[in-house]
C-alpha cells in the first residue's frame, strides 16, 4: 500500500543551526503534502500545506521564513527549520494526499531536539 | 469554523473491558470527512477509519466500531474487549472537502490517552 517516509526520525541540533526534514511518498505521487507540529502531550497542529511546484501555504502564526518548505518533486517535500531554538523542539510529522485526495497517509514523524 | 472536541483527556480501563472514546465536531460544510488515528508512544499515526458525511452507517472492524450521528455531530469510537496493545493516544480529526473532491487539511482533536491495564 501507499507509504510515506520521513527522515531523519530523530535529530539533535545546536541552537542557531538549521535542520532539514524530508517527507517522501514512496510509491505514489503527491501533489500536496501537509506539515504538522506536535508538542509533548498536545494535539497536532497544521503548519503549512506544501504544493508541488509552487509556494507553500502557511497557517496563521507560522513563520514562513523560519520554517522553509520546498516541494520540488511529486514525491518529496522538505521542511527546513532555520536558526533553530530550543522552543522549536517538537515532533514534526508530514502527510501526503493520495489518489486525488481521497486518502491521507502520514509519515512516521521526526523528533527534533534543539540544544 | 471547524472544531473537533475530545472531552476525555485520559481513560484507564482493565483488559477485556469495553471502552468508548467520544468525538464531537463542528463544521458549516455539508460535505466533510471524519477520521480516527491511533498514536502509540513511538509517535507515528496509524490510520483507523475515514468516514464521509453522507455515510451514517455504523462500521465495525474486528474489535473496533464507530458510531456516526450527524444529529449530534458525534463520531464515537468503541473498542470491545480492550487489550494492553490498545494503549495509545487516539485522535479524532475533521477535514472539509475541497473543490474537486480532494481532502483538505485535517483538524485534530486534542486526543484521548487510553491506558489499558493488564
Amino acid at each position: 500500500g501507499a507509504v510515506v517516509s520521513q527522515h531523519p526520525s530523530r535529530v539533535i541540533c545546536k541552537s542557531g543551526t538549521s535542520v532539514k526534514i524530508e517527507c517522501r511518498s514512496l510509491d505514489f505521487q503527491a501533489t500536496t503534502m501537509f506539515w504538522y507540529r506536535q508538542f509533548p502531550k498536545q494535539s497536532l497542529m497544521l503548519m503549512a500545506t506544501s504544493n508541488e511546484g509552487s509556494k507553500a501555504t502557511y497557517e496563521q502564526g507560522v513563520e514562513k521564513d523560519k520554517f522553509l518548505i520546498n516541494h520540488a518533486s511529486l514525491t518529496l517535500s522538505t521542511l527546513t527549520v532555520t536558526s533553530a531554538h530550543p522552543e522549536d523542539s517538537s515532533f514534526y510529522i508530514c502527510s501526503a494526499r493520495y489518489n486525488s485526495g481521497n486518502t491521507i497517509y502520514f509519515g512516521e514523524g521526526s523528533w527534533l531536539t534543539v540544544v | 469554523a471547524q472544531k473537533v472536541t475530545q472531552a476525555q483527556t485520559e481513560i484507564s480501563v482493565v483488559e477485556k473491558e469495553d471502552v468508548t472514546l467520544d468525538c464531537v465536531y463542528e463544521t458549516r460544510d455539508t460535505t466533510y470527512y471524519l477520521f480516527w488515528y491511533k498514536q502509540p508512544p513511538s509517535g507515528e499515526l496509524v490510520f483507523l477509519i475515514r468516514r464521509n458525511s453522507f455515510d451514517e452507517q455504523n462500521e465495525i472492524s474486528g474489535r473496533y466500531s464507530w458510531n456516526f450521528q450527524k444529529s449530534t455531530s458525534s463520531f464515537n469510537f468503541t473498542i470491545t474487549a480492550s487489550q494492553v496493545v490498545d494503549s495509545a493516544v487516539y485522535f479524532c480529526a475533521l477535514s472539509e472537502e475541497e473543490y474537486g473532491g480532494a481532502t483538505n487539511k485535517l483538524i485534530f482533536g486534542t486526543g484521548t490517552l487510553l491506558a489499558v491495564q493488564p
